[in-house]
């Protein structure tokens, strides 16, 4: 079975500070997304990466694929309260199926 | 708008009801899923429908009943409802594995 871990899973800072969330497994996945999602809300893709070592840019988010498509990490520069919520990560697996790491609730503070 | 929605956003319903959850897509989208957020957030994968036809269906009680009478509706329907069933369930919808639509989510209470 393919897992997602995902760390850390609770995050508080001041808004201003930098963070980097972590996405991690054992197994190759063949793209891996992030989402956000927002209390009452569903999850909105925020980004794909497919190939190892690929790094994209969202503003003032950075996400990164691993070398090996394992792992991926997404920073956020500068971030503001507007940036508050849950960052899950989901990795396409081998039979096709999306996989959801456990989550990463964040929480900027004015 | 061109989106997911589903309905109803709330249910709260007794043991042992039946109850459904309805989905539309108006993305043209080809494939069609519903998933499960428990109360810690988890979100797991319980079916997923390719131009109507099933080709996921997780480790999930045959309680639960995904029926898809065209590529753009998937509704879900759950016997003999249970409290370990309370989660929110969103029904989602992509095009390829690049990325996946999630509607607003049901909240399943059951008392």
């Amino acid at each position: 079975t393919q897992l997602l871990e995902q760390s850390p899973q609770f995050l508080s800072i001041q808004e201003g500070e930098n963070l980097t969330v972590y996405c991690n497994s054992s197994s190759v996945f063949s793209s891996l997304q992030w989402y956000r999602q927002e209390p009452g809300e569903g999850p909105v893709l925020l980004v794909t990466v497919v190939t190892g070592g690929e790094v994209k840019k969202l503003k003032r988010l950075t996400f990164q694929f691993g070398d090996a498509r394992k792992d991926s990490s997404l920073h956020i520069t500068a971030a503001q309260p507007g940036d508050t919520g849950l960052y899950l990560c989901a990795g396409v697996s081998n039979t096709g199926k999306l996989i959801f790491g456990q989550g990463t609730t964040l929480q900027v503070k004015p | 708008d061109t989106a997911v929605s589903q309905t109803p956003k709330y249910l709260v319903t007794q043991m042992g009801n039946d109850k459904s959850i309805k989905c539309e897509q108006n993305l043209g989208h080809d494939t069609m899923y519903w998933y499960k957020q428990d109360s810690k957030k988890f979100l797991k994968i319980m079916f997923s429908y390719n131009n109507k036809e099933l080709i996921i269906n997780e480790t999930v009680p045959n309680r639960f009943s995904p029926k898809s009478p065209d590529k753009a509706h998937l509704n879900l329907h759950i016997n003999s409802l249970e409290l370990g069933d309370s989660a929110v369930y969103f029904c989602a919808s992509s095009q390829d594995v690049t990325g996946v639509n999630f509607g607003p989510g049901t909240r399943l209470t059951v008392t």
